[in-house]
């Protein structure tokens, strides 16, 4: 069964903190990997995507890629209320076919 | 403009009966899929279509039968609903189903069955 697992949360931080979310993976021929955040009541809109080794950064947003270890991460610097939400952790396993972890929901304290 | 439509937003309905739901896109995208969020927010892959050709069928049950007319459409079909499908359901599309693509997901529709 190809799994995609994150720690379901919440994980709570106070405004201006980092927020460090990870995920792994069990597919290793999972190529591509993705951020994606949930508002309650709404649907997933994409953060960021990773398809090599290392770290991809767009403004407040980092992803982090470790293939070895089957490892993403996101870390959200200068964390916003605004950026409290679900975050789901994807992977494109091929063949027309994305599974999802089960999301981390983040709560950031004003 | 709406990028990926659903209809309708919010379906209740007792058990046993069948209803359907239907998806639209307008970007051009030849893949689309359908996807379940229980209220664990697991989300999760039912089906996968490419240029109207169904692709992955993630072992749903045969009460759900989608059916795509033509690229921009995808509908889904639940007969006999159970009080199990009670979630939302997404749709979704991207380019063309390859590793490196955004998926652009519907508003959803929310499924109660009594």
């Amino acid at each position: 069964q190809k799994e995609v697992e994150q720690n379901s949360g919440p994980l709570s931080v106070p405004e201006g903190a980092i927020a460090s979310l990870n995920c792994t993976y069990s597919d290793r021929v999972s190529q591509s990997f993705f951020w994606y955040r949930q508002y309650s009541g709404k649907s997933p809109e994409l953060i960021m995507s990773i398809y090599s080794n290392g770290d991809k950064e767009d403004g407040r947003f980092t992803a982090q890629l470790n293939k070895a270890s089957q490892y993403v991460s996101l870390l959200i610097r200068d964390s916003q209320p605004s950026d409290s939400a679900t975050y789901l952790c994807a992977a494109h396993t091929g063949g027309f076919k994305t599974i999802f972890g089960a999301g981390t929901r983040l709560f950031v304290k004003a | 403009d709406t990028a990926v439509s659903q209809t309708p937003k919010y379906l209740v309905t007792q058990m046993g009966n069948d209803k359907s739901i239907k998806c639209e896109q307008n970007l051009g995208h030849d893949t689309m899929y359908w996807y379940k969020q229980d209220s664990k927010k697991f989300l999760k892959i039912m089906f996968s279509y490419n240029n109207k050709e169904l692709i992955i069928n993630e072992t749903v049950p045969n009460r759900f039968s989608p059916k795509s007319p033509d690229k921009a459409h995808l509908n889904l079909h639940i007969n006999s609903l159970e009080l199990g499908d009670s979630a939302v359901y997404f749709c979704a599309s991207s380019q063309d189903g390859a590793a490196q693509e955004t998926q652009y997901f519907g508003p959803g529709t929310r499924l109660l069955v009594l």
